[in-house]
């Protein structure tokens, strides 16, 4: 089946660029998502990407696309304390099969410290 | 405003005592989903619903039952809890399964300890 995987923990200073990856299998996903969960809260859509594009960026935030890899990335630019949070990558998959649904990564809790 | 609402946030219960925890989206979402958020991991697919009187299971539905009988309802039910379900409950709606440039909208999430 389906398979979405992030690395699970990344740390930097804030001021610093933070990049979080995941890579997934589903050659057929029309949308591709990051959510931010912030400690007891549920999850945010943060920004997303269709699978027609390379690049997105949106404020401080902007996501690469290799669909030949299948590789997603998202860089938060002067990363701040507030952005600390786990950030989970996620796929719209089977976009042809008609049962399709949005498949999580396990999530990459990004440390920021002072 | 546009939400999913979960109810109780926190809930301690004890070993074979049925417990609902109650999900409402005012968005006239179709689609409605229970996950279960445990540590290492991540999100885990316990049941969706596609429409109302329209349920069906997900990756780890054991333990667990649903039911849609109105579209902005979407109650979880444990009938027998047991300790394996202590865990961060979370319930998602959307227009559709598969999202589209919205993705899912998140509850804040319940969090269920059975002792």
């Amino acid at each position: 089946g389906e398979d979405v995987e992030q690395s699970l923990f990344l740390s930097v200073r804030e001021g610093d660029s933070s990049v979080i990856n995941c890579t997934y299998t589903d050659s057929s996903s029309t949308y591709l998502y990051w959510y931010k969960q912030e400690p007891g809260a549920g999850l945010q859509l943060l920004t997303y990407i269709f699978s027609n594009m390379d690049m997105k960026q949106d404020q401080r935030l902007t996501v690469l696309l290799n669909k030949k890899d299948k590789h997603l990335s998202l860089r938060i630019a002067d990363t701040q304390t507030g952005d600390s949070a786990i950030y989970f990558c996620a796929e719209s998959s089977g976009a042809y099969s008609g049962y399709s649904t949005l498949t999580f990564g396990k999530g990459t809790m990004l440390l920021v410290s002072p | 405003e546009a939400q999913v609402t979960q109810n109780p946030r926190y809930l301690i219960t004890v070993t074979g005592k049925k417990l609902t925890v109650t999900c409402s989206q005012n968005m006239n979402h179709e689609y409605m989903s229970w996950y279960r958020q445990d540590p290492g991991l991540g999100l885990r697919q316990i049941y969706y619903s596609m429409n109302v009187e329209v349920t069906d299971k997900g990756d780890v539905p054991e333990g667990y039952k649903v039911s849609r009988k109105e579209k902005r309802n979407f109650p979880l039910i444990l009938e027998s809890p047991s300790p394996n379900q202590t865990s961060l409950y979370f319930c998602a709606s959307s227009l559709s399964r598969r999202g589209t440039y919205r993705g899912y909208t998140f509850g804040s999430g319940t969090r269920l300890t059975v002792v």
